[in-house]
């Protein structure tokens, strides 16, 4: 099973300034995903990150707004541009792995909680 | 277009069992996840049912209806520290949809 870390944990910005979020895995993998999640509501999938091809990105997420990056295969970032407070959000990186029980799960990272002022 | 309708909340006493049910339309489904949240934690997986039926793990059970494209997670022995949100997912198109969560509030 995947370990995932991410950085920062938490961050307070201001309105038009950026923030990149950093994910790290334990593990080689070859789909990572990101998720926003609003207080007390569902994961919303941004985009699919692919090593060494362009981010898959969702209806109404667009590359310009959360530019990703995908180095190699224990690693991604998400950036978040041009900030709003609408952005204020959970955001979660995730992969697909095997678990415990022999089952392809979803992993997920502890998030990073974005505030922007 | 995809999409996974549960409950947004349910109410339980502790010790009593729990029904969360799922219905979902998601295009090249291969089947359906459940999730466990715990407030300002991040999402646990909990079981997965590929075929129709009930798997069972623990205190957890799962259901799966591919014709009537539904599904439903049981809870038994319901205990103080299953409050939680719980969320089923569907798999398609390389990727997984979350149903917007069942918020399980668990009475003493």
């Amino acid at each position: 099973s995947a370990v995932i870390s991410q950085k920062p944990s938490r961050d307070i910005c201001q309105r038009g300034t950026s923030l990149t979020i950093q994910c790290q895995v334990d593990s080689q993998v070859t789909m990572m995903f990101w998720y926003r999640q609003q207080p007390g509501q569902s994961l919303t999938l941004i985009a699919t990150a692919n090593q060494g091809s362009e981010a898959t990105y969702e209806s109404g997420f667009v590359i310009d707004k959360f530019p990703i990056s995908r180095p190699n295969l224990t690693f991604s970032t998400l950036t978040v541009s041009n900030m709003s407070p609408e952005d204020s959000s959970i955001y979660l990186c995730s992969v697909e792995d095997t678990g415990l029980a022999g089952i392809n799960e979803q992993f997920f990272g502890p998030g990073t909680r974005l505030t922007v002022l | 277009g995809q999409s996974l309708e549960q409950p947004s909340e349910v109410t339980a006493v502790e010790g009593a069992i729990v029904q969360i049910n799922c219905t979902y339309q998601t295009s090249g489904f291969y089947g359906l996840s459940w999730y466990q949240q715990h407030d300002g934690g991040a999402p646990t997986f909990l079981s997965y049912n590929a075929l129709d039926g009930l798997e069972e793990t623990g205190r957890f059970s799962s259901f799966l209806s591919r014709s009537d494209s539904y599904g439903y997670l049981l809870l038994q022995e319901l205990q103080m520290k299953d409050s939680a949100s719980y969320f089923c997912a569907g798999g398609g198109d390389d990727k997984i949809i979350f149903g917007k969560g069942t918020r399980l509030h668990i009475l003493p």
